[in-house]
C-alpha cells in the first residue's frame, strides 16, 4: 500500500491567514491526488481531484499543487467555515490509502 | 438532490455480525462504483470495501478481508456492507461514499452518506 505524511498535524491560523498542507507520498502517484474537508460530526467533502482541479461549488480560495510524491493544499484566505481537519487521499493503486490529517484551529 | 442514508448501525458483541444498508438517490445508482469508509472515534478515515457499478468486481482492505462482505442491489438503489466476526477494532463510524466516475471508476469520493456508527464491545 502507498503511505502518505502530512504536515503539519495541528495548524493554528487566523481569519485572513494564508496556510498551506503538505501531503508526502511513500512513491510517486503522478497527480492521483484528492484533498477532502470535514468538520466536526460531519462526512468529509471533496475539494479537489488530480491534485489541482476544484471540485464543483468548492471556493476558488482553495487550491492544489503538486505531482510525483509532494503535494499541497492552500487556503488563500481563511475564512470562519476553513476551521476544518484536512484529509490528502490517494488513488494510484489499492488500495486508496488516506493521510492522517491536518487539523486548522483558530489561533 | 444527489443523496446517500446509510442504516443499520449499532451495538454488537464481539464476534457478531451486523449488515449496514445505504440508499442512493438522485443519481443513476447503477452507473456508480460504490464505496465504504470507515473512521474510528477520533480517528482518521480507513477506506474498507469497494464494489463495481455493475457488482462484478469487489475489494476489501486487508483488515476486513474474509469478514466483510459488500453488495449492491441496482434495482433498489441500495448499497449493502455485511460484516461478521466483529471485533472491537471495527467500532467506527462508516460511511457509503459514490464513486466520482461514472463506470470505469476513479476511486475518489464525491458524494458521502452522513455515516452510521458501529460499536463492538461487550
Amino acid at each position: 500500500a502507498i503511505w502518505m505524511t502530512q504536515s503539519p498535524s495541528l495548524l493554528s491560523a487566523s481569519t485572513g491567514d494564508r496556510v498551506t498542507i503538505s501531503c508526502r507520498m511513500s512513491q510517486g502517484i503522478s497527480s492521483y491526488l484528492a484533498w477532502y474537508q470535514q468538520k466536526p460530526g460531519k462526512a468529509p467533502e471533496l475539494l479537489i481531484y488530480a491534485a489541482s482541479t476544484l471540485q464543483s461549488g468548492v471556493p476558488s480560495r482553495f487550491s492544489g499543487s503538486g505531482s510525483g510524491t509532494d503535494f499541497t493544499l492552500t487556503i488563500s484566505c481563511l475564512q470562519s467555515e476553513d476551521f476544518a481537519t484536512y484529509y490528502c487521499q490517494q488513488y494510484y493503486s489499492f488500495p486508496p490509502t488516506f493521510g492522517q490529517g491536518t487539523k486548522v484551529e483558530i489561533k | 438532490q444527489v443523496q446517500l442514508v446509510e442504516s443499520g448501525g449499532g451495538v454488537v458483541q464481539p464476534g457478531g455480525s451486523l449488515r449496514l444498508s445505504c440508499a442512493a438517490s438522485g443519481f443513476t445508482f447503477s452507473s456508480y462504483g460504490m464505496h465504504w469508509v470507515r473512521q474510528a472515534p477520533g480517528k482518521g478515515l480507513e477506506w474498507v470495501a469497494f464494489i463495481r457499478y455493475d457488482g462484478s468486481n469487489k475489494y476489501y482492505a486487508d483488515s476486513v478481508k474474509g469478514r466483510f462482505t459488500i453488495s449492491r442491489d441496482n434495482s433498489k438503489n441500495t448499497l449493502y456492507l455485511q460484516m461478521n466476526s466483529l471485533r472491537a477494532e471495527d467500532t467506527a463510524v462508516y460511511y457509503c461514499a459514490k464513486d466520482a466516475r461514472a463506470v470505469a471508476g476513479m476511486n475518489t469520493f464525491d458524494i458521502w452518506g452522513q455515516g452510521t456508527m458501529v460499536t463492538v464491545s461487550s
